[in-house]
């Protein structure tokens, strides 16, 4: 079936660190791609989002390109801050109506000042 | 706010015990999924439904059921609560092509 593979957890950079965390994706034909975050105590938001090849998502500062021929999707931030820790979750849904999310098993990520 | 709602927030429970988990939505989203979150393996989904009066099985039903009887709500129970249960619980929506909404979680303790 469908899977998202991301980089194991914990990421731990230094403030304005340039941030990469990898999401590489298996899908039998061309997914929707998400990255959510997760802060402490709270539910998932959506962060970014890209339904074709070559698409960027961006929100924040983060970027994200749909890359059909690598199937990947890396999140990047060029200067992270201390407000950005918390957990990423990649995420894919095929673009037929109700398939669901199926998500990755999140990268957690701490910015120490 | 408009948006999607969990009750309860936190809960233990004893081994054996039922319980009944209640997501609520206000924005007429057709779609409405529960998914659990353990340490190391993200979200899984457990059940979803695609409209009122159905219901679908996800990669981990097992000891779980759900029902739709209303389109803005979407309960998820237990009958017979076991220790592998405890878990955070999340439930989302989303009207069709659109992005989903996370309510803010059930921690459920199952001792």
């Amino acid at each position: 079936g469908d899977s998202v593979t991301q980089m194991e957890g914990p990421v731990t950079l230094s403030e304005e660190a340039f941030l990469t965390i990898n999401c590489t994706y298996t899908a039998t034909g061309y997914p929707s791609l998400f990255w959510y975050v997760q802060y402490p105590g709270e539910g998932l938001q959506l962060l970014l989002k890209a339904t074709k090849a070559d698409d960027k998502g961006s929100n924040k500062g983060f970027e994200a390109t749909y890359r059909k021929e690598t199937t990947s999707f890396h999140l990047e931030k060029g200067s992270v801050q201390v407000s950005d820790s918390a957990v990423y979750f990649c995420a894919l849904t095929m673009n037929s109506g109700n398939t669901p999310l199926v998500f990755g098993k999140g990268t957690r990520l701490s910015v120490i000042a | 706010n408009a948006g999607v709602t969990q009750t309860p927030k936190f809960r233990v429970l004893k081994t054996g015990q039922s319980m009944t988990l209640l997501c609520a939505q206000d924005m007429n989203h057709e779609y409405m999924y529960w998914y659990r979150q353990d340490p190391g393996m993200g979200l899984r989904l457990i059940h979803y439904s695609v409209g009122e009066g159905t219901t679908a099985k996800g990669e981990v039903p097992d000891g779980y059921n759900v029902s739709r009887l209303k389109k803005q709500n979407f309960l998820l129970g237990l009958e017979s609560a076991a220790p592998s249960q405890t878990s955070v619980y999340f439930c989302a929506s989303r009207r069709g092509g659109a992005g989903y909404t996370f309510g803010s979680g059930t921690r459920l303790t199952v001792v």
